[in-house]
């Protein structure tokens, strides 16, 4: 089957930094895709993963390991606003189609 | 508009009854994508278009939901014989229509089947 796993639930304090891991199987792959969305709102693009290594956007970045089906996103200098669901997405079967996983809740506490 | 938007916000329909649910894409955009999310998980896809032509409609649960996008536009999901497991909020999407391309989300339409 086609799975994607990451953790429920992360809890940090202002400042510091949360790691989150995506574990995924799926039949084909073309890229890793992280999405932020904040209760109530829209999932918004945080970053791509075509290829193995690691990308950075600012305070975010984001790993891919295709031999390990593996990935993750760092969040650096957390700040109360980075509080939101955080999820990982494959585009396995087809490029537009995004396969999410169940999402991460980050807390992030004073 | 700047962006993605989609209409109505909410709606509250009967068991039985159809439904359409309205997508406005970002400007340009070819791709278009539909999906749900029920609460506390993320978003299931639904089907997505390139220009006015289904790519992918493999995730459209069974033959009581329907999307349509006639002029490479505006899309409007269709649900008929509405069922409270439809009950949802329904994201639709739009990109620039490349691979690995940015999609971006409208804030959803929040169907409740009672």
């Amino acid at each position: 089957g086609q799975s994607l796993e990451q953790p429920s639930e992360v809890t940090a304090v202002e400042g510091a930094i949360v790691q989150i891991n995506c574990t995924y199987q799926t039949s084909g792959f073309y890229g890793l895709s992280w999405y932020q969305q904040h209760d109530g709102g829209a999932p918004t693009f945080l970053s791509y993963n075509a290829l193995d290594g690691l990308e950075e956007t600012g305070r975010f970045s984001s790993f891919l390991s295709r031999s390990d089906s593996y990935g993750y996103l760092l969040l650096q200098e957390l700040q109360m606003k980075d509080s939101a669901s955080y999820f990982c997405a494959v585009s396995g079967d087809s490029w537009g189609k995004l396969q999410f996983g169940a999402g991460t809740q980050v807390v992030v506490t004073p | 508009g700047a962006g993605v938007s989609q209409t109505p916000s909410n709606k509250v329909t009967e068991k039985g009854k159809y439904v359409e649910l309205r997508c406005d894409p970002i400007s340009g955009h070819t791709a278009l994508y539909w999906y749900r999310q029920s609460l506390g998980q993320g978003p299931e896809f639904l089907i997505y278009f390139q220009g006015t032509g289904a790519a992918d409609d493999s995730g459209l649960p069974n033959d009581r939901f329907f999307a349509v996008r006639p002029e490479g536009s505006v899309s409007t999901l269709k649900i008929q014989r509405t069922e409270r497991g439809d009950s949802a909020v329904y994201l639709c999407a739009s990109s620039r229509g490349l691979d690995g391309d940015t999609q971006y989300f409208g804030p959803g339409t929040r169907l409740t089947v009672l």
